[in-house]
């Protein structure tokens, strides 16, 4: 069964500063999701990874999919407090097109 | 273009007791999913129809948890009887077909069960 986990759970930084959001998964996969969620609402889809090497970026985030180390990160640069949100990633299946399991999630907390 | 559509937003019921929620997708999206969001985790699959056909309910409590997408468009989501542990917050979300593009998610629907 596919596993993701998502570190670290919980990030805490100053306005200005980078950091990254790990997203690693247990099995094979060639396709990645990004979905943001601010509190009390629904998940926004940021990005869709489709093969080893992607790069996307929007903004002052970017995410990149490694299928071979089975990683994909989310990084974000000069972070600004409207970035503050809980940042999910989403493996899917190739043996099961349509299906995808989430890792639980990232609350960023951008200080001013 | 109108988004995933949910209702009701908001529902308390009693232990024992059954509800239904409702959700209407984006037009044209022949792919419809049902997640379970407890709080600090990510949605967990419940169920995933393509058209009218539930193609992936492996993770649907079937003893008591009921779906249906009659017309291959609206869908219903029904828990007969309610479990204080069913307290969640329950997403619809729906994409295109093909399983390469990302989902889009209602505003969903928190059960509380007392």
């Amino acid at each position: 069964e596919l596993k993701v986990e998502q570190n670290p759970l919980f990030l805490s930084m100053q306005e200005g500063k980078n950091y990254t959001i790990y997203c690693n998964y247990s099995t094979t996969s060639d396709r990645l999701y990004w979905y943001r969620q601010d509190p009390g609402k629904s998940l926004e889809s940021l990005f869709v990874l489709l093969s080893n090497g992607a790069v996307k970026q929007e903004g002052r985030l970017m995410a990149s999919l490694d299928t071979k180390a089975r990683l994909s990160t989310l990084h974000i640069t000069a972070a600004v407090h409207d970035l503050s949100a809980t940042y999910f990633c989403a493996v899917g299946y190739n043996t099961n097109a349509g299906k995808s399991t989430f890792g639980d999630g990232t609350t960023l907390t951008v200080k001013p | 273009e109108a988004g995933v559509v949910q209702s009701p937003r908001y529902k308390i019921i009693e232990k024992k007791q059954p509800v239904a929620f409702w959700c209407n997708p984006i037009s044209g999206h022949n792919t419809l999913y049902w997640y379970l969001q407890n709080l600090g985790q990510g949605p967990e699959l419940l169920i995933r129809y393509e058209n009218e056909e539930a193609v992936d309910d492996s993770q649907l409590p079937k003893d008591r948890f009921s779906a249906e997408r009659l017309k291959g468009v609206d869908s219903t989501l029904k828990i007969q009887p309610a479990e204080l542990g069913d307290s969640a917050v329950y997403l619809c979300a729906s994409s295109e077909a093909g399983g390469n593009t990302e989902a889009f998610f209602g505003q969903g629907t928190r059960l509380t069960v007392v």
